[in-house]
C-alpha cells in the first residue's frame, strides 16, 4: 500500500497567514490522483483539490495544490476563522486507495 | 442535487455481521461508482472498497476476507456487509461517489457504528 506522510500534524496559525501542508508518497504517484478534503468537526470529509490543483466546486481561490510524484503541498493563502479543521491528503493511484493522517489547523 | 444517505444499525456485537445501507439521489448506480469509508472515532479515514458503475467491485485488501458490497440499481442502493466485527471496527461509516481519478466529490453524513457486547 502507498503510505502517505503529511506534515506538519497539526498548525496554530493567525488569520491572514498563509499556511502550507505537506505530503509525502512512499510510492510515485500521477498528480491526477493526489487529491485533499477539509474535514470540519462532526461532519464529513469535503474535497478541496482534486488531481493535485484543481479546486473542486465552490472552493476559495485562496486554497491551493501543487505537487509531482512523491512530493505535494496544500496550502492556504490567507487563513480564515471558517478554515478551522483537519485536512487531509489521499491517493488514488493504487489501490488500497490511501489517506495522510491528516493536519489539524486552528486559530491562534 | 446528488445526496447519498447511510443507514443501518448504530449497535453490533462482536463477532457478529454489520449491514449498512447507502440510499443515493440525484444519480444513478448504473453510471456512477461508489465507495465506503470509514474512520474510527477521532483517527483517520479509511478506505474500504469500491463498487463499479458495471457492478464490479474491489476491496481494501487489510478487510477484504470480511467484505461485501452489493447494490440495488431499481432502488439505488449500495449494500455493505462486513463479517466478523471486532471492537476496532468501531467507527463512522461513510458511503462516497467515486470519480476519475479515484477521488470522492460526495459524501453521506455517515452513520456511526459501534461494535460492544
Amino acid at each position: 500500500a502507498i503510505v502517505l506522510n503529511q506534515s506538519p500534524s497539526s498548525i496554530i496559525a493567525s488569520q491572514g497567514e498563509k499556511v502550507t501542508i505537506t505530503c509525502r508518497a512512499s510510492s510515485s504517484i500521477s498528480s491526477n490522483y493526489l487529491h485533499w478534503y477539509q474535514q470540519k468537526p462532526g461532519a464529513f470529509p469535503k474535497l478541496v483539490i482534486y488531481s493535485t490543483s484543481y479546486r473542486a466546486s465552490g472552493v476559495p481561490s485562496r486554497f491551493s495544490g501543487s505537487g509531482s510524484g512523491t512530493s505535494y503541498s496544500f496550502t492556504i493563502s490567507r487563513v480564515e476563522a471558517e478554515d478551522v479543521a483537519t485536512y487531509y491528503c489521499q491517493q488514488g493511484s493504487s489501490n488500497p486507495y490511501t489517506f495522510g493522517a491528516g493536519t489539524k489547523l486552528e486559530l491562534k | 442535487q446528488v445526496q447519498l444517505k447511510e443507514s443501518g444499525p448504530g449497535l453490533v456485537q462482536p463477532s457478529q455481521t454489520l449491514s449498512l445501507t447507502c440510499t443515493v439521489s440525484g444519480l444513478s448506480l448504473t453510471s456512477n461508482s461508489v465507495s465506503w469509508i470509514r474512520q474510527p472515532p477521532g483517527k483517520g479515514l479509511e478506505w474500504m472498497g469500491v463498487i463499479w458503475s458495471n457492478g464490479g467491485t474491489d476491496y481494501n485488501s487489510a478487510i477484504k476476507s470480511r467484505l461485501s458490497i452489493s447494490r440495488d440499481t431499481s432502488k439505488s442502493q449500495v449494500f455493505l456487509k462486513m463479517n466478523s466485527l471486532q471492537t476496532e471496527d468501531t467507527a463512522m461509516y461513510f458511503c462516497a461517489r467515486r470519480r476519475s481519478g479515484n477521488y470522492f466529490d460526495y459524501w453521506g453524513q455517515g452513520v456511526m457504528v459501534t461494535v460492544s457486547s
